[in-house]
């Protein structure tokens, strides 16, 4: 069954480092988004992108940056990791057909960072 | 766009029904009522949608009002396994600018118990 992965599940790394959070979608999705959610709170967009070439800001502002050269490839990176940083990365993908005002969208299991 | 209202927190027992309401009074004549649930740990899961008309599928039952200002998700049987965060969204406008993003409330935290 087509799906939407995220690697890694969990990533310690240390202040400063660069990190690049993958995902991935076989579903020929147009649409893809980050979530970023602390624990126990709601999840706030922080991207998402209308197809190749195409990244915009969520309603919530990060510091990380995403690109989307490819349709089945979303990556998120931040330059320099900090510990504010820390939480859980959630993307998304939803479909751009016909039926384009009621697509559901598709969630990964998520990256849980955390920042030392 | 249309926010929606759910209470923080519910129970159930295993093998009754889930009744989870969602008001959303501000809802507009285009916007999908949607729901989904977040087990722990997990990427939240899509449940079921509607317009105007009552949904069934395998997972549940979308019931909403005649005027659209409030819904009800039914799980028929719940079973331990249905614990999870369950968020009521309301999509925004089609063709503006916040199409396809979705905005995510606190949901209801629904307890199947034994």
């Amino acid at each position: 069954e087509a799906d939407i992965y995220q690697t890694p599940r969990y990533l310690v790394i240390g202040t400063g480092k660069k990190i690049t959070l993958e995902c991935s979608q076989t579903m020929g999705h147009d649409k893809m988004y980050w979530y970023q959610q602390d624990p126990g709170m709601e999840l706030h967009l922080i991207h998402y992108s209308y197809g190749v070439n195409s990244t915009e800001k969520g309603d919530l502002s990060s510091e990380s940056t995403v690109s989307r050269i490819r349709t089945e490839h979303f990556p998120l990176t931040l330059e320099s990791a900090r510990p504010s940083h820390t939480s859980q990365y959630l993307c998304a993908s939803s479909d751009h057909g016909a039926a384009i005002y009621n697509s559901p969208l598709h969630f990964g299991n998520g990256t849980r960072l955390t920042v030392t | 766009d249309a926010k929606t209202t759910q209470p923080p927190s519910m129970d159930c027992a295993e093998g009754r029904a889930a009744n989870l309401p969602c008001n959303h009074s501000t809802i507009s004549g285009n916007e999908y009522v949607y729901w989904y649930r977040q087990i722990h740990s997990q990427g939240p899961q899509y449940i079921i949608h509607g317009l105007k008309n009552n949904e069934t599928n395998e997972m549940a039952s979308l019931i909403i009002t005649e005027d659209r200002k409030s819904s009800t998700l039914i799980l028929p049987h719940a079973t331990l396994r249905d614990t999870a965060v369950y968020y009521c969204i309301v999509s925004p406008n089609a063709g503006g600018t916040s199409y396809g993003k979705l905005t995510f409330g606190q949901g209801t935290i629904l307890t199947v118990h034994p």
